[in-house]
């Protein structure tokens, strides 16, 4: 059984780009979530996708945006980057959109903006 | 405002010892709690999770506690072992349905040989 893979592993950027980040969630698993973690802090929630549906959001703005295809793989998209969206990118997949099924993490896209 | 607050960020144990987490929480809607493991380079591993109509949940050398009324939770983990040094991170969810869980800051748990 493959677990969550994410990619790339790292990242650099430059204020005002643009940029997607990938995951491919573990087999069997219709749930995708992706949190956000700065330096020194816990994870932050950004949404949840169920069955290709945003069904989930935190307190982030529209410039982040999301995708699950049908094969329930996910892109994360960040426009118009800034400084603070330098961070670990953790993609999280679940078989079940309840919120208490097991979420499985990926190891994470390491994102730098300059 | 931090929702979920984890006050102590490094704790050294010997190994075979008890090992004590806490984690403090500020809002009563919150009804599911979880705890999980961080290695460096890799995700957060999924440990142990106790709904908010428990005070206690078991899963082998781990025991979560929950006092709702002091809004604090705790994670035990009994007999300490090298391999359980990790970055710990609590995390509460008010939101039946989703996974917007809150998490704390992390606890760099050391077990010393």
């Amino acid at each position: 059984e493959t677990g969550v893979t994410q990619s790339p592993t790292h990242l650099i950027k430059t204020r005002g780009q643009q940029v997607t980040l990938r995951c491919s969630s573990q087999s069997g698993h219709n749930t995708v979530s992706w949190y956000q973690q700065a330096l020194g802090q816990g994870p932050q929630f950004i949404f949840q996708y169920y069955r290709e549906e945003e069904n989930g959001r935190g307190n982030f703005p529209p410039r982040f945006s999301g995708l699950q295809f049908p094969n329930y793989s996910s892109e994360l998209n960040v426009n118009a980057l800034e400084l603070d969206d330098s961070a670990l990118y953790l993609c999280a997949s679940s078989s079940g959109g309840q919120g208490t099924d097991t979420q499985y993490f990926g190891p994470g896209t390491r994102l730098t903006v300059l | 405002d931090q929702q979920v607050k984890q006050n102590s960020p490094s704790l050294s144990v010997q190994e075979g010892r008890i090992s004590i987490l806490n984690c403090d929480y500020t809002n009563s809607m919150f009804d599911y709690f979880l705890w999980y493991k961080k290695y460096p380079a890799e995700g957060p591993t999924f440990l142990i999770s106790i709904s908010s109509i428990k005070d206690k949940n078991e899963d082998g050398r781990f025991t979560v506690f929950l006092n709702k009324s002091a809004k604090h939770l705790s994670l035990h983990i009994v007999p300490s072992q090298p391999g359980d040094s990790a970055v710990y991170f609590c995390a509460a969810s008010a939101e039946a349905g989703t996974y917007k869980y809150i998490f704390g800051t992390g606890t760099r748990l050391k077990v010393l040989a």
